[in-house]
């Protein structure tokens, strides 16, 4: 069965910090994978997807950037955090009969 | 105007109660249609896709009617396991991957 893996589960990080978050995803492949964030009081925005190993979307411009070195692994990552980037960041795997699966979850403050 | 749009409550209802939830979309495009459900500081879940005819699952049923663009969520016989915040979220395509629109959320709160 198709399983997703998240972590770290929470992370506090100063303002400035670097940020590396990394999902990966068992029992399929090449899968479509996405980055979603839900700030605190807000819905769930849509901020990077990928269909393949280095091909990589952004839907909103900020200071994150994503990346895919293997077919089943996604990472988030910041060179400098900002106190705007505190949220909840979900991957997210797009699967073959309907609807999407997500992981567990990262919850970020930065302070 | 936002493409998902949801009351987002809370509903607070007794157990045993029927409560329903609506919510529209602004693009003519979406594709397919889910509920689903999200409990406190945890991922969301899927509910239930949701289909033009109407489907149930079990005290569940989702509707959708594409010309007002309107989707609705029933719950019947409330349990206070349902209390949790369900999101109503379209399905956009471009290209070879799809894009998930998500509202709000609508805050369920099922009281003894």
């Amino acid at each position: 069965s198709q399983t997703i893996h998240q972590w770290p589960a929470t992370l506090v990080q100063p303002v400035g910090s670097p940020l590396s978050l990394e999902c990966t995803v068992e029992g399929t492949s090449n899968p479509n994978l996405y980055w979603y964030r839900q700030a605190a009081g807000r819905g769930l925005q849509l901020l990077f997807y990928s269909v393949g190993i280095g091909q990589i979307s952004s839907e909103v411009p900020q200071n994150l950037s994503a990346s895919r070195p293997q077919d089943r692994q996604f990472i988030l990552s910041s060179k400098k955090l900002l106190l705007s980037d505190s949220g909840f960041y979900l991957c997210a795997w797009e699967g073959q009969t309907y609807g999407y699966t997500f992981g567990s979850g990262t919850r970020l403050t930065v302070v | 105007r936002k493409e998902v749009e949801q009351d987002p409550g809370p509903f607070n209802v007794p157990e045993g109660a029927t409560v329903a939830f609506n919510c529209t979309y602004s693009n003519s495009a979406s594709q397919s249609f889910f509920w689903y459900r999200q409990d406190c500081r945890k991922e969301p879940k899927l509910l239930m896709s949701v289909y033009s005819s109407g489907n149930e699952d079990g005290r569940f049923t989702a509707q959708l009617n594409r010309a007002s663009q309107y989707i609705s969520l029933l719950i019947r016989d409330s349990k206070l396991s349902d209390s949790a915040t369900y999101l109503c979220v379209a399905l956009n395509y471009g290209g070879s991957q799809g894009n998930l629109i998500f509202g709000k959320g609508t805050k369920l709160s099922v009281k003894p």
